[in-house]
């Protein structure tokens, strides 16, 4: 199994571009879920998913739109990229064993950096 | 709301053990994961303990949950320059699939 990949490792915008960073696992994992993790910030959830076509917002989810229509696949996109959003962002997969315990596998991440 | 905190840095000597600790608020945490961030890389699972323990040793990993006080810490015996790395507290509270919620993680400092 690849695990958790993500796309591209790095990336430059410049404020109002748009670019979706890409999620994949092999896996089969029902759950997936994006973070960014900012410098003495520790890691923020952003928007997760409980399953293909299923979605929904975390702490953090301004700016950014996810969608879910495979098991496999859960981009973030950024519609109209600010310096704000400058940060390292990791997706993450995990599978329930009991219903209540999810172990989550993340991804290398993608350093992003609005200008 | 949920709040998870931690320490910025530890430094110990090599050899010796290191001791990170972690306090959380929500009281209906299920689950509380110990994660390893090595520089550039993403997270690393290294342990979690259920609610209902109150401890779990993995060879050199020792996790102690005190419930009452809502206290985690993680202890990592005869620490190597290996072990250099930010770690992440985490906790999973309730049920469902709403992700983790993170400390700001502790940045462990090796000495020679």
């Amino acid at each position: 199994n690849a695990g958790v990949t993500q796309t591209p490792k790095f990336q430059v915008l410049k404020t109002g571009q748009s670019m979706t960073l890409q999620c994949a696992q092999d896996m089969n994992h029902e759950y997936m879920s994006w973070y960014r993790q900012d410098p003495g910030m520790g890691l923020r959830l952003i928007h997760y998913s409980v399953g293909a076509g299923i979605t929904d917002q975390g702490e953090v989810p301004n700016g950014y739109n996810v969608s879910r229509s495979t098991t496999e696949d859960f981009p973030l996109r950024l519609l109209s990229a600010a310096p704000s959003q400058t940060s390292v962002y990791f997706c993450a997969s995990s599978y329930s064993r009991d219903g209540t315990h999810n172990e989550q596998c993340f991804g290398p991440g993608t350093r992003l950096t609005v200008l | 709301g949920e709040d998870v905190e931690q320490s910025l840095f530890l430094s110990v000597r090599e050899g010796d053990s290191s001791v990170i600790n972690c306090t959380y608020t929500d009281s209906s945490s299920t689950y509380l994961y110990w994660y390893k961030q090595e520089p550039g890389a993403g997270l690393q699972l290294l342990t979690y303990i259920f609610s209902n323990m109150d401890m779990k040793q993995d060879q050199r990993l020792t996790v102690l949950l005190n419930k009452k006080d809502k206290h985690l810490s993680l202890r990592i015996a005869d620490t190597q320059t290996g072990d250099s790395a930010i770690y992440f507290c985490a906790e999973k509270t309730g049920g469902g699939a709403d992700g983790l919620t993170f400390g700001k993680g502790t940045h462990l400092i090796i000495q020679p």
